[in-house]
């Protein structure tokens, strides 16, 4: 089955850049999804088809993707960006859905 | 605005069973596909099932395959997942997400419901 890879966590003063990584084999011929998960709160879209943005997501969010890897980046980040970041792709191959484990991001 | 109320999670035995309910609105229900997505206690997203727009298409995770079936109501706006022979490790808040497509396949999860929490324990 199609396997993803995140790092656990990521620190990130306020102000400066996060950069989350979704891994898995030829992910960029892939649509990716990136999903916002805060606390006691139910996932929200970040990112969708590798590097849109639905309404009401800050510009600082984008995406973007390159052979194996796909990347979260939320730039200028703030306080309240400190949440869980999930990556979730279709694998074509055997019909299921994929989320990788998710990274923590901590604003310091 | 799209909405997705699920309902039917609570406390229940080892091995009982339990359907869980996804009431949706805001959308055209019966042109998108559902899924229900589970997260364990201070785990990850896990996906489980997900339907076609009219019922006819399904896919399981293989972890669950064969205990659970996710099945829909159109005429009631309404995704249900029936959920056999629990386990302690079923566990988790349940969650239901709309598709961003009607078909079961290629359709990533969009909107998604606050989540019914299932605790297996006797």
């Amino acid at each position: 089955s199609y396997v993803l890879t995140q790092p656990s966590s990521v620190s990130v003063a306020p102000g400066q850049t996060a950069t989350v990584t979704c891994v898995g084999i030829n992910i960029a011929s892939k649509s990716v999804r990136w999903f916002q998960q805060k606390p006691g709160q139910a996932p929200v879209v970040v990112i969708y088809s590798d590097n849109d943005r639905p309404s009401g997501i800050p510009e600082r969010f984008s995406g973007s993707d390159s052979g194996d890897t796909a990347t979260l980046t939320i730039s200028r980040v703030e306080a309240g960006d400190e949440a869980d970041y999930y990556c979730q792709v279709w694998d074509s191959y055997s019909d299921h859905y994929v989320f990788g484990p998710g990274t923590k991001v901590t604003v310091l | 605005q799209v909405q997705l109320v699920e309902s039917g999670g609570g406390v229940v035995e080892p091995g009982r069973s339990l359907r869980l309910s996804c009431t949706a609105s805001g959308f055209t229900f019966e042109t998108y596909a559902m899924h229900w997505v589970r997260q364990a206690p201070g785990k990850g997203l896990e996906w489980m099932a997900v339907i076609s727009y009219d019922g006819n298409y399904k896919y399981y995770a293989d972890s669950v395959k064969g205990r659970l079936t996710i099945s829909r109501d159109n005429s009631k706006n309404t995704l249900h997942l029936q959920m056999n022979s629990l386990r302690a490790d079923d566990t988790a808040t349940y969650y239901c997400a709309k598709s961003e497509k009607k078909t079961a396949v290629a359709g990533l999860c969009e909107s998604w419901g606050q989540g019914t929490l299932v605790t297996v324990s006797s």
